[in-house]
């Protein structure tokens, strides 16, 4: 099935750990994107990378750091994990930047930190 | 900061009757999107409507855009239980150069049967 593969699913982690959330995507697109959805909230940035070898900020990009591996693939770190930092993650693709034809998601990474 | 915002927060309605949700936004865009979401799901691009654009189908969707008043509507006509979503309306600003979508905080669609 063509898409974006968020890996793990869920995830719960004490405070100060690190942890690193895959994604990859099959459909041979330029942009990839981390967002952050929280309760009530709609989805907040984090970061993004319009192309291979490129990444920048985005709204919320403090506490995390991400690469992107190669054309397929865009991680998200967490090198000390914060209870803030509590929330559904979501990776997504486009075809182009802003998603001229729409944005692919992934299913999320529900991520706990106690 | 949202660039988005949804009104309402939440619609409750009668299978077979039409949904209509609202968008306001604050700066000029390149074009406008809606998405779905299913509870503990991605979230799904549903459609595209471009800043020089004022109406799109697809389906049982109908979008409208009005850029003098920035804002948008989606209508779900003779809705479905397997509606119930939130839907997300998504801009891609002007000002940030087509570089990503700003998202709202959405609106609970549910659809009783």
């Amino acid at each position: 099935n063509a898409g974006v593969t968020q890996t793990p699913k869920f995830q719960v982690l004490k405070t100060g750990q690190s942890m690193t959330l895959q994604c990859a995507q099959d459909m041979n697109h330029n942009s990839m994107y981390w967002y952050r959805q929280d309760p009530g909230m709609g989805l907040r940035l984090i970061y993004y990378s319009a192309s291979e070898g490129t990444t920048d900020k985005g709204e919320v990009p403090n506490g995390y750091n991400v690469s992107r591996l190669n054309k397929r693939e865009f991680s998200l770190r967490l090198e000390s994990a914060a209870p803030s930092q509590t929330s559904v993650y979501f990776c997504a693709s486009s075809e182009y930047l802003t998603g001229v034809k729409g944005y692919t998601f992934g299913s999320g990474t529900r991520l706990t930190v106690v | 900061s949202q660039q988005g915002e949804e009104d309402p927060q939440a619609l409750s309605i009668q299978e077979g009757e039409n949904a209509t949700m609202n968008c306001s936004y604050k700066t000029s865009i390149n074009n406008l999107q809606w998405y779905r979401q299913n509870s503990g799901r991605g979230l799904v691009h549903l459609i595209l409507i471009r800043s020089n654009e004022r109406e799109k189908h697809s389906g049982r969707l109908r979008v409208t855009l009005d850029t003098s008043k920035k804002s948008s509507s989606l209508l779900i006509t003779a809705s479905r239980a397997a509606d119930t979503a939130s839907y997300f309306c998504a801009t891609d600003e002007e000002e940030t150069s087509g570089s990503r979508l700003t998202f709202g905080e959405g609106t609970q669609l549910t659809v009783n049967p």
